[in-house]
């Protein structure tokens, strides 16, 4: 079982829809969880950061974090054509006390406009 | 203008040589991580430096090597070894990790090395 999975998509959505990204992990101690944002051939962008169990908004995007399923989320709001990028969840293996990130393989989102 | 800074952009390599990929930051942060990308994948971990003059192995560090001289320097040396470089390389620098809690990590742009 890999440590951070996601589905690879391509996720496609129309044009001021809501867009629902999602992670599950194997460290069921982890404490950190990361959303970033990367565009083709450019290097990764942070857009959230999410430590409790609950929801934590920042504009258009929420996260969610369950850390009894062991699930994190992303949500985009009004989904704009410019949101269309790989999305990378990533996590802290608390289990192996690496202080380094763990990262999933990334979600395609395309934007329909 | 604060920030992480790599180069070359780009670096062609003939099979059987080292080459040196240069990392910067100037955002006094004490950590520092090398990250590879194959296409299609996500990052995997290379080395990461907590402090200066440390360093740890990561996931794929066969093939690889990195010093911690200074603060604000980490570079990789891809060696002869390294039997499928061609890939693109991410550095990242964050504050110290503490033992309970994480700070956010930041990317330079990326050095994307090809082998010839």
């Amino acid at each position: 079982q890999k440590e951070v999975e996601q589905n690879s998509g391509p996720l496609s959505v129309p044009e001021g829809a809501i867009a629902s990204l999602n992670c599950t992990y194997s460290d069921r101690v982890s404490q950190s969880f990361f959303w970033y944002r990367q565009y083709s051939g450019k290097s990764p962008e942070l857009i959230m950061s999410i430590y409790s169990n609950g929801d934590k908004e920042d504009g258009r995007f929420t996260a969610q974090l369950n850390k009894a399923s062991q699930y994190v989320s992303l949500l985009i709001r009004d989904s704009q054509p410019s949101d269309s990028a790989t999305y990378l969840c990533a996590v802290i293996p608390m289990d192996t006390g690496r202080r380094a990130l763990t990262f999933g393989s990334g979600t395609r989102l395309q934007v329909q406009p | 203008d604060g920030g992480i800074t790599q180069s070359p952009k780009y670096l062609f390599r003939k099979e059987g040589q080292n080459v040196t990929l240069s990392c910067e930051q100037n955002l006094n942060h004490d950590a520092m991580y090398w990250y590879r990308q194959d296409p299609g994948q996500g990052l995997r971990l290379i080395y990461y430096s907590q402090i200066v003059n440390d360093f740890q192995k990561g996931d794929i560090a066969e093939g690889y090597s990195v010093s911690r001289e200074k603060k604000e320097s980490f570079p990789l040396t891809v060696t002869s070894a390294q039997k499928n470089p061609t890939a693109f390389y991410l550095c990242a620098s964050s504050e110290r990790q503490g033992v309970s809690s994480y700070n956010e990590q930041f990317f330079g742009p990326g050095t994307r090395l090809t082998v010839l």
